[in-house]
């Protein structure tokens, strides 16, 4: 079980808005970590989607946007495509160490 | 082109011991730490070990303490991870990834990884 918690699935249909959170604790996110965030499309290397909480590396869509709160983060995805569906992956540090949550599946129905 | 390429993975009994490579290129490679993340097959990602630019501070991920060493070469553009005393569950995709950021870094870009089976 990864200390960084995601739910296991998402789903939406296209052009709807949809959420993954990513839950940590004060030893990780809350203690000041920045949230990045990755998606990885099927037979796929990760991809960086999120940096830094909230900045979009260029050629990423302003469709995702990434915020923290927190012990939490949530990564949010507006007018779902098709090609959106993949497995998104949020990545923070504890005690200085790289650590990222389990992973969501997205599907877009 | 930013591009990091992996090669070294095969298949290992357990107990065994492997050296994955990481060619770098299309960056001024020692001015960035780096990364190694694995993923096993149709699980997540866990972060196996990282390195500083000039290899003076490294990293491992409890799982992988004590067996696996990370390094790296500046003069030949190259990250190394040796894993020793493998085991089944260290079955994965390797990849190495570049390290951004100052204090919280994220990992940008990702090579497309190397198979590290481990199995009698």
């Amino acid at each position: 079980q990864s200390v960084l918690t995601q739910p296991p699935s998402v789903s939406g249909a296209p052009g709807q808005r949809v959420t993954i959170s990513c839950t940590g604790s004060s030893s990780n996110i809350g203690a000041g970590y920045d949230v990045h965030w990755y998606q990885q499309l099927p037979g796929t290397a990760p991809k960086l989607l999120i940096y830094g909480n909230s900045n979009r590396p260029s050629g990423v869509p302003d469709r995702f946007s990434g915020s923290k709160s927190g012990t939490s983060a949530s990564l949010a995805i507006t007018g779902l495509q098709a090609e959106d569906e993949a497995d998104y992956y949020c990545q923070s540090y504890d005690s200085s160490l790289a650590l990222f949550g389990g992973g969501t599946k997205l599907t877009v129905l | 082109e930013v591009q990091l390429v992996e090669s070294g993975g095969g298949v290992v009994r357990p107990g065994g011991s492997l050296r994955l490579s990481c060619a770098a290129s299309g960056f001024t490679f020692d001015d960035y730490g780096m990364s190694w993340v694995r993923q096993a097959p149709g699980k997540g990602l866990e972060w196996v070990s990282g390195i500083n630019w000039n290899g003076g501070s490294t990293g491992y991920a409890d799982s992988v303490k004590g067996r696996f060493t990370i390094s790296r070469d500046n003069a030949k553009n190259s990250l190394y991870l040796q894993m020793n005393s493998l085991r089944a569950e260290d079955t994965a995709l390797y990849h190495c990834a570049r390290d951004k950021g100052t204090q919280s870094n994220w990992f940008d870009p990702w090579g497309q990884g190397t198979l590290v089976t481990v199995s009698s």
